[in-house]
Parts: C-alpha cells; sequence; structure tokens
C-alpha cells in the first residue's frame, strides 16, 4: 500500500479533554502534514513539520515528529465539538508526492 | 481568493459510460493533484501535474482513467468506461510547488457507479 497507518482508527472523548492521534509512513520524508476533513468536505492542511523538526505548535494543536522511528503524533488540547472530524497525516518525499494515512474519525461530544 | 474549485459536486453514472471531472486550481499554483478517495480511508494519489507535465501518473489506471491539464492551468480527469468499483471521492487539490507547500483541496466530485 502506498499509504501509512494512523491509530487509533477512532477516538471519542468530552469537551474539554485532550486528542491524541498517532501517524507512521514507509519512507523517508522532506516534511509530514496534518489534514482535517469534516464530513462531506475537502481536505484542509493544519500543520506543516520538517524532518529537521521535532515538535511544533500551532494554536491548540502540537505536532511531534521521530524520524528514527517513522511516526509523528498530533496533539488537539482543550477539545470542542467542532473539533470534530477525520484527521489526516501526509507524508511527502523529496519528489513532491504526498502520500495520506488512512485517518483517525475524531468525535468530540459536547 | 477562490479556493479549488471542482465540478459536479455529484455524479451518478451507469456502468460502462464515460465520466469527466473538472478541476480550477488556485491562480498561480503550479502544482496539481488528482486523488482519489474511497469511504473511510484516507486520499490515494492518482496523478500530479507541474504545470502542463504529468511527473506523477504511477496511480493512475491507464487502461480506462485519462487526466489532462491544458495550459497548466485547469485539469479534466476522464474515466472511460466506469466501473461499479470507481465509485469514490474524486479530490483535486493544488500547491506553489516545491516540497514545503501545502496543498488546498477542493470540495471534491462523489461518483456513483450503479
Amino acid at each position: 500500500s502506498q499509504q501509512g497507518e494512523e491509530d487509533p482508527q477512532a477516538l471519542s472523548i468530552q469537551e474539554g479533554e485532550n486528542a491524541t492521534m498517532n501517524c507512521s509512513y514507509k519512507t523517508s520524508i522532506n516534511n509530514l502534514q496534518w489534514y482535517r476533513q469534516n464530513s462531506g468536505r475537502g481536505l484542509v492542511h493544519l500543520i506543516l513539520i520538517r524532518s529537521n523538526e521535532r515538535e511544533k505548535h500551532s494554536g491548540r494543536l502540537r505536532v511531534t515528529l521521530d524520524t528514527s522511528k517513522k511516526s509523528s503524533s498530533l496533539l488537539i488540547t482543550a477539545s470542542r465539538a467542532a473539533d470534530t472530524a477525520s484527521y489526516f497525516c501526509a507524508s511527502r518525499a523529496s519528489g513532491s508526492r504526498l502520500t495520506f494515512g488512512e485517518g483517525t474519525q475524531l468525535t468530540v461530544n459536547p | 481568493e477562490a479556493g479549488v474549485v471542482q465540478s459536479p459536486r455529484y455524479k451518478i453514472i451507469e456502468k460502462k459510460q464515460p465520466v469527466a471531472f473538472w478541476c480550477n486550481p488556485i491562480s498561480g499554483h503550479n502544482t496539481l493533484y488528482w486523488y482519489l478517495q474511497n469511504l473511510g480511508q484516507g486520499p490515494e494519489l492518482l496523478i500530479r501535474y507541474e504545470n502542463e507535465e504529468a511527473v506523477d501518473d504511477s496511480q493512475l489506471p491507464k487502461d480506462r482513467f485519462s487526466a489532462e491539464r491544458l495550459k497548466g492551468v485547469d485539469s479534466t480527469l476522464k474515466i472511460q468506461p466506469a466501473e461499479l468499483g470507481d465509485s469514490a471521492v474524486y479530490l483535486c487539490a493544488s500547491s506553489l510547488g516545491g516540497p514545503t507547500t501545502e496543498a488546498f483541496f477542493g470540495q471534491g466530485t462523489r461518483l456513483t457507479v450503479v
């Protein structure tokens, strides 16, 4: 398969809790990106972390990258019902191909 | 600024019929992608263009799928003939180009083959 793996496949939490999603990829990368997709909509870019970075923050989002393990995690703090969506990681190798994982379906209950 | 525009949003066709999807990327974006997304799965790359050149089409089933990007702007993706297994969402995305740029996605075209 061209895709990496994400876990969990589905995550259900209460508003205010933190949500952590993990992603693994297969090849050496230039950067790794996280996208969000609301039901029936296109994907929206959230954050990009370069291969020489280990951690990056954007608002309530925190992304980590471990290139030795070929893995990344996305943490959403103080979750809100509006964060309910599918979240995908996408790895970009040197040739500019953007390869997506299977995604995590996050449900935040009010 | 307008985002990536795709049409139609929905398409229902009978198997063995042809179908075409259209994409208008963000102005100035050199890179254009077509992805296929099955329900509950991540997008899978079909083809990537740099301007009008298809630079990555190894995942495109060339026996029935074709794509073009005339003048390096708009793009069309065609399936002929369509099969039941082609039912999916077809996503178009564009980016400025280069490895550190983000991709901007259209709303997608949901294809149902009956």
